[in-house]
């Protein structure tokens, strides 16, 4: 159980184009999740926290209007990168907390985005 | 302050020998919890192990163990009988208060290489 599901896993896109990624909580109901950055070689960077049905709660330095995430459903986040440039390549990934259990994340497996 | 430290960046330890990961925290909360994570070279973050901060003993799973040091506010990942399979980066992380979906502060994380 508590299995985080991401797509797509990779995706490359030209520079100006968006990209979303979705992230998916298949066994579980996910009342939070949230959305970390992570450059190679460092640690998770948390960008934003998303809970249900509400607007997303933006880490200090993070464009809102850059980073747009929704929590449409108990089950469904997404990120969308609008008008991607080269410094936005990174490894993103997603995470979801259960509302039973100690608390610990659920993590998907990332979605590495290259923006030539 | 850092919330997380883990002042090893790079460990090597023989196979089938124990290892441990530094971790410290700094909360004046008195309700956390404290996570390990696993992260191999696909990206993925595998939880490992958890210790509440009113848990009277320390955390076991398997060949993870969690040397929880209230006082010293040290919480180190034990790693018995190293396998290859452990080589991987290896963070620590913390929640604090009892609300599941609070946001996790991470450590910059450890390089365990396990040596045949």
């Amino acid at each position: 159980g508590a299995v985080v599901s991401q797509h797509p896993s990779w995706v490359i896109c030209k520079s100006g184009t968006s990209v979303k990624i979705e992230c998916r909580s298949l066994d579980f109901q996910a009342t939070t999740m949230f959305w970390y950055r992570q450059f190679p070689k460092q640690s998770l960077m948390l960008m934003a926290t998303s809970n249900e049905g509400s607007k997303a709660t933006y880490e200090q330095g993070v464009e809102k209007d850059k980073f747009l995430i929704n929590h449409a459903s108990l089950t469904l986040s997404t990120l969308t990168v609008t008008s991607a440039h080269p410094e936005d390549s990174s490894f993103y990934i997603c995470s979801a907390s259960r509302v039973a259990g100690v608390g610990e994340q659920f993590f998907g497996p990332g979605t590495r985005l290259t923006v030539l | 302050a850092q919330k997380i430290t883990q002042t090893q960046p790079g460990m090597f330890v023989q196979e089938k020998e124990a290892v441990t990961l530094d971790c410290t925290y700094d909360t004046s909360d008195p309700s956390y919890g404290l996570f390990w994570y696993k992260q191999p070279s696909s990206g993925e973050m595998i939880f490992l192990i958890y210790q509440g901060s009113y848990d009277q003993q320390n955390a076991t799973e398997g060949r993870y163990s969690l040397n929880f040091q209230k006082a010293r506010k040290s919480a180190n990942l034990v790693i018995s009988a190293s396998q290859l399979g452990d080589s991987a980066m290896y963070f620590c992380a913390m929640r604090e208060g009892l609300v599941t979906g609070n946001q996790f502060y991470f450590g910059t994380g450890t390089s365990l290489t396990v040596i045949p």
